[in-house]
């Protein structure tokens, strides 16, 4: 079945306001990765965050190992945070198992 | 700043033909993946290889090889294509296995 479910699938938020993407995993953690996929198609990291909260300029990840879950938060988004968000877990091979991803719109 | 290189961008082929993708990582790492991105934008995991270990997907079909010549490079095999590998395949690197990952601008192919 589906590891990672990541939420919402689609997010369309006007420019200024924040933003919370989820990821939940039905297996065990043993660490994550967030990604932003520009429209072109390459993968930026964004976090790797095995637990707690990380910060990058305006991105927040927190990630709760005992509850499954990671969160990807961007503050006051701009029209240039749109595309595609990613999460994958890290599976006992240590291989990136994929979210289906959020396609995020940020309008003017 | 790309660190992860990947040729070709696109290639267009038909079935039955064989191709091959390279990637050079310049990271210094250890560790080389190879991913799978489907129309629906699914990522999935092909292969991983670490200190010459390779780790193979089970899904994935036999007519798909990765080729290694040393630790910085990882390049992928296709016997002969089919309608369904049209893809597009993201090469990754990581320090050691566990570690996070840093991924390649990935090769589109189109398979007629």
């Amino acid at each position: 079945g589906q590891q990672v479910q990541q939420s919402p699938a689609s997010l369309v938020l006007q420019e200024g306001e924040n933003a919370e993407l989820q990821c939940n995993f039905s297996t065990s953690l043993n660490s994550m990765q967030w990604f932003y996929q520009r429209p072109g198609g390459s993968l930026v990291s964004l976090f790797y965050n095995p637990s707690g909260t990380k910060h990058s300029g305006r991105l927040t990840s927190t990630t709760v190992i005992k509850e499954r879950r990671s969160s990807l938060h961007i503050s006051s988004s701009q029209t240039t945070d749109s595309g595609t968000y990613l999460c994958a877990r890290m599976d006992s091979n240590y291989q990136l198992i994929w979210g289906s991803g959020t396609k995020l719109i940020i309008k003017p | 700043e790309t660190a992860v290189f990947q040729t070709p961008n696109y290639h267009v082929t038909q079935v039955g033909n064989e191709v091959s993708f390279n990637c050079k990582q310049t990271l210094g790492h250890d560790t080389m993946y190879w991913y799978k991105q489907d129309s629906k934008k699914l990522l999935k995991i092909m292969f991983s290889y670490n200190n010459k270990q390779l780790i193979v997907n089970e899904t994935v079909p036999r007519r798909f090889s990765p080729q290694s010549s040393d630790k910085a490079h990882l390049n992928l095999r296709i016997k002969s294509v089919e309608p369904e590998d049209s893809a597009v395949y993201l090469c990754a690197s990581s320090p050691g296995l566990g570690y996070e990952q840093y991924f390649g601008p990935g090769t589109r192919l189109t398979v007629l």
